[in-house]
């Protein structure tokens, strides 16, 4: 049982473009919700993240939508750079500072080729 | 301010043999996780203590696999008896509690043979 679905599972944009990768989820008690970026042979590193009571995050580059009703959210990398090409995963856990275990997606791979 | 660290980095093994890794935490972090990653897949969650008390173990913690965290610093994940589904990238990340969130390491990835 997946208990957050993220799709697509790869995309490749032109630079410059704006690569949306989107997540949906189940259990109503999740309480935060991150997004991870992943290099390979790198560990994941945390990119942005947003708690249901906000309906968007930005920070640099990188939005985050957030539809509590639908139970969707999704990132949105602004002018993407070839450098962004990278494996993107959404999360979820319980309480509102990520700090019980977190559940992932399965992960998009972007490219952006120049 | 040095990052999470695992040690070793890479580990290869024969079927049957008792690894160990360790992981240590960021400086004051008082919460510790450990992950499983197989190639093409999110992390999936096995176990996670604040300082010395486990909290809570995964399903996917089977028998083989022990975690300990004995001064609240440090930890070490063992697994017994490895088998080739054990193959995977092991990763540990660790939070303050009440603040959050969790830092990763860059992780052991295991082998078996």
């Amino acid at each position: 049982q997946q208990q957050v679905k993220q799709s697509p599972q790869s995309l490749i944009v032109q630079k410059g473009g704006i690569p949306i990768i989107n997540c949906a989820y189940e259990n109503t008690a999740f309480d935060y919700f991150p997004w991870y970026q992943q290099f390979p042979g790198k560990g994941p590193a945390l990119l942005i993240a947003i708690r249901p009571d906000v309906s968007e995050k930005k920070e640099g580059r990188f939005t985050i939508s957030f539809n509590k009703s639908a139970k969707q959210f999704s990132l949105h990398i602004m002018d993407s750079q070839p450098g962004d090409s990278a494996t993107y995963f959404c999360a979820a856990s319980m309480g509102n500072s990520g700090n019980t275990p977190l559940v992932f997606g399965k992960g998009t791979r972007l490219s952006v080729i120049a | 301010d040095t990052g999470v660290s695992q040690d070793p980095r890479h580990k290869i093994t024969k079927r049957g043999q008792n690894v160990t890794f360790r992981c240590d935490p960021i400086s004051e972090h008082n919460r510790l996780y450990w992950y499983r990653q197989t190639l093409g897949q999110g992390p999936e969650f096995l176990t996670y203590f604040q300082n010395e008390a486990q909290l809570e173990k995964s399903r996917l913690l089977s028998d083989r696999f022990s975690a300990e965290r004995p001064k609240g610093s440090f930890s070490t994940l063992e697994i017994q008896r490895t088998e080739q589904g054990d193959s995977a990238m092991y990763l540990c990340a660790s939070s303050l509690d009440g603040e959050g969130p969790q830092h990763f390491g860059d992780g052991t990835r295991l082998s078996i043979l």
